[in-house]
């Protein structure tokens, strides 16, 4: 089956950062993905991790280990405008497998 | 270079009805995948759809069934419709079966059952 970890709820302050973690138990793995998703909207691409290590894009990295199981977002110079869900999603089998999302309220 | 969009953007339905929702991918996008997110939930893989073929199905009842069209558009069909199908209706499309080139979301279609 599939486990897929995130924490419910984070707040922090703009212009601070915040770190999200992600726990994944899958039957398989190809990937890593963290999705951004404003209340009733698309979910947009943020980053892709396959290999160990950190990619840095913007404000935004995303680390991954595969013998942990486990990847991180990092979120620099919050802005009023990163208020959202954050989804990591496993790929494997030509499928995304969604946690449930870490909602990031980000306060004046 | 446009991207996905779905149709209608929201729908009521009665239990036992049926509802088709449709899709279009973006430009250059042969595949097309469907996922269910209900309320403070992940999105759940429905199937997936490449060059017309299913290729790819998760754990949703045989009511939930789809078509890829050879413009590459798709649509997913619910039959008898329950009260736990009233979720948002994400339809995704990449090019190539695989992720690698990353997955183009819609908006989604909000259905909701009563």
């Amino acid at each position: 089956g599939q486990n897929i970890d995130q924490p419910t709820e984070m707040t922090a302050t703009e212009g601070a950062i915040v770190q999200i973690n992600c726990t994944y138990q899958t039957s398989g793995f190809n990937g890593l993905f963290w999705y951004q998703q404003h209340a009733g909207e698309a979910p947009t691409f943020l980053s892709y991790n396959v290999l160990d290590g950190l990619e840095e894009k913007g404000r935004f990295s995303s680390f991954l280990s595969r013998s942990k199981g486990y990847s991180y977002l990092l979120l620099k110079e919050l802005q009023m405008k990163d208020s959202a869900s954050y989804l990591c999603a496993v790929y494997n089998d030509y499928k995304l497998s969604f946690g449930a999302g870490t909602t990031v309220t980000v306060r004046a | 270079e446009t991207g996905v969009t779905q149709s209608p953007t929201h729908l009521i339905k009665t239990r036992g009805q049926q509802v088709t929702l449709r899709c279009s991918s973006q430009s250059g996008h042969n595949t097309v995948s469907w996922y269910q997110q209900a309320l403070g939930q992940g999105p759940q893989f429905i199937f997936q759809y490449y060059r017309e073929e299913e290729n790819g199905r998760g754990n949703f009842p045989p009511r939930f069934s789809g078509l890829q069209f050879p413009n590459y558009s798709s649509e997913l069909n619910v039959n008898a419709l329950e009260l736990d199908d009233s979720a948002l209706y994400l339809c995704a499309s990449s090019s190539g079966q695989g992720a690698m080139k990353g997955y183009t979301f819609g908006s989604g279609t909000r259905l909701t059952v009563v």
